[in-house]
């Protein structure tokens, strides 16, 4: 268990519609990375928050956006969604950008 | 793109030692190696990670060679639990610095064997 909780586990939807994935990180990481995994691509990153502040960003739709909250938890929305969009998605968490990080069990995505 | 190059696939009898290679010819000073495994479809596992010197841990031993453009990840006696996809990533230690994500490559399927 790295402590890194990700809801939820499985959710299923259909195209065109909107969904949210919750994260919260370690108890005192600061950082929230967000990563995709699909069978053709492999583990991408999206974008990482770092105290509440966007500080990176990778290969993110602009359909996708993500935030952290003051409580450090985050969450990932996924809009206007495809079939391509089907895939795992990984919340991981470190204390500090560049540090070690821990990855969340994932939550796996499949659009209809 | 992944920065390291590691064999596709290996195999290993379960109760040896399992030793994964990775090569990263172009990594530079202020790059950590960084080992992880994904066992099946779960979230990436932490194993260990390495500047200059090896590494040791509960899970598992890393050689960096001097020249430090390859490594070596040893599970000393491997278990059909370490039946996974590993990864070798170079990270760069870049302190409160603006970029600390992952890039990935394909890894090195291990397949522990009774």
């Amino acid at each position: 268990d790295s402590g890194v909780t990700q809801t939820p586990k499985h959710l299923i939807t259909a195209t065109g519609q909107r969904v949210t994935l919750r994260c919260s990180p370690r108890s005192g990481d600061l950082s929230v990375y967000w990563y995709q995994q699909s069978l053709d691509q492999g583990l991408q990153f999206l974008i990482q928050y770092y105290n509440g502040e966007e500080r990176a960003k990778g290969n993110i739709l602009e359909r996708f956006s993500a935030q952290q909250f003051p409580d450090l938890h985050s969450e990932l929305n996924l809009s206007s969604l495809e079939l391509g969009d089907s895939a795992l998605y990984f919340c991981a968490s470190s204390v500090e950008t560049s540090e070690t990080q821990y990855f969340g069990p994932g939550t796996r995505l499949l659009v209809l | 793109d992944a920065k390291t190059t590691q064999p596709p696939s290996m195999d290993c009898a379960e109760g040896r030692a399992a030793n994964l290679p990775c090569n990263h010819s172009t990594i530079s000073g202020n790059e950590y190696v960084y080992w992880y495994r994904q066992i099946h479809s779960q979230g990436p596992q932490y194993i260990i990670h390495g500047l200059k010197n090896n590494e040791t841990n509960e899970m598992a031993s890393l050689i960096i060679t001097e020249d430090r453009k390859s490594s070596t990840l040893i599970l000393p006696h491997a278990t059909l639990r370490d039946t996974a996809v590993y990864y070798c990533i170079v990270s760069p230690m870049n302190y409160g610095g603006s970029q600390g994500n992952l890039i990935f490559g394909k890894g090195t399927k291990l397949s522990v064997k009774p």
